[in-house]
């Protein structure tokens, strides 16, 4: 069993949508989980890292942790076609070292 | 904010030849550089952490006679892939770390490498 699981997509929605992307974990251990969004052939740029559970929200993106099923969530309000990504869940495993899942790519059309 | 480049952005080499990589904080000293390869559609597999000043720690799986490891300053990481052959092919991405917060990790850009 993957460390993190993610449904590659792709997603595909209209601009102004309400985007929701998932992940799945296996060790309960895991405590800060973070969402990077990657541009084709760039590398990875934090969102935003949470602890443990509950919600942290930062302008149109809000992270969500439900420890008790190992269920990240990112949801993105009013989506525009410039949020038209990859976007990686990534647990940290200790000393900073991350497991990332494979990576939803997402199409948000005009 | 914090910038990590890396150079080469893509190379392409024959099969046999050695390849380095470069990964630099600009405008940052780093006490970690982390390597991270990437298949098409696959999810970033760290390879290994390195340390200023200290040998690289390989993840399970990663030969380290393979891919060679060099960190001689706090601002500069290495990596060399030796005698490559074409299932190295990857992109291969970089991090370095500012500190110990969750949010101070920040990635280079990837170098796509093809070995033919």
């Amino acid at each position: 069993q993957k460390e993190v699981e993610q449904d590659p997509g792709p997603l595909s929605v209209p601009e102004g949508a309400i985007v929701s992307l998932n992940c799945t974990y296996s060790n309960s251990a895991f405590q800060y989980f973070m969402w990077y969004r990657q541009y084709s052939r760039k590398g990875p740029e934090l969102l935003m890292y949470t602890y443990s559970s509950g919600n942290k929200e930062d302008g149109r993106f809000t992270a969500q942790v439900d420890k008790s099923s190992k269920y990240i969530s990112l949801f993105i309000r009013d989506s525009q076609p410039s949020d038209s990504a990859t976007y990686l869940c990534a647990t940290d495993t200790g000393f900073q070292k991350l497991v990332f899942g494979t990576g939803t790519r997402l199409l948000v059309s005009p | 904010g914090a910038v990590v480049s890396q150079h080469p952005s893509w190379v392409i080499c024959k099969s046999g030849t050695s390849v380095k990589i470069e990964c630099r904080s600009l405008d940052f000293q780093a006490t970690t550089m982390f390597w991270y390869r990437q298949f098409p559609k696959q999810s970033l597999m760290l390879m290994a952490t390195s340390n200023e000043g200290s040998k690289a720690t390989y993840e399970q799986g990663v030969e380290k006679d393979k891919f060679l490891i060099n960190h001689a300053s706090l601002t500069l990481s290495t990596l060399t892939v030796t005698s490559a052959h074409p299932e190295d092919s990857s992109f291969y991405i970089c991090s370095a770390s500012q500190g110990l917060a969750k949010d101070t990790q920040y990635f280079g850009p990837g170098t796509r490498l093809t070995v033919l």
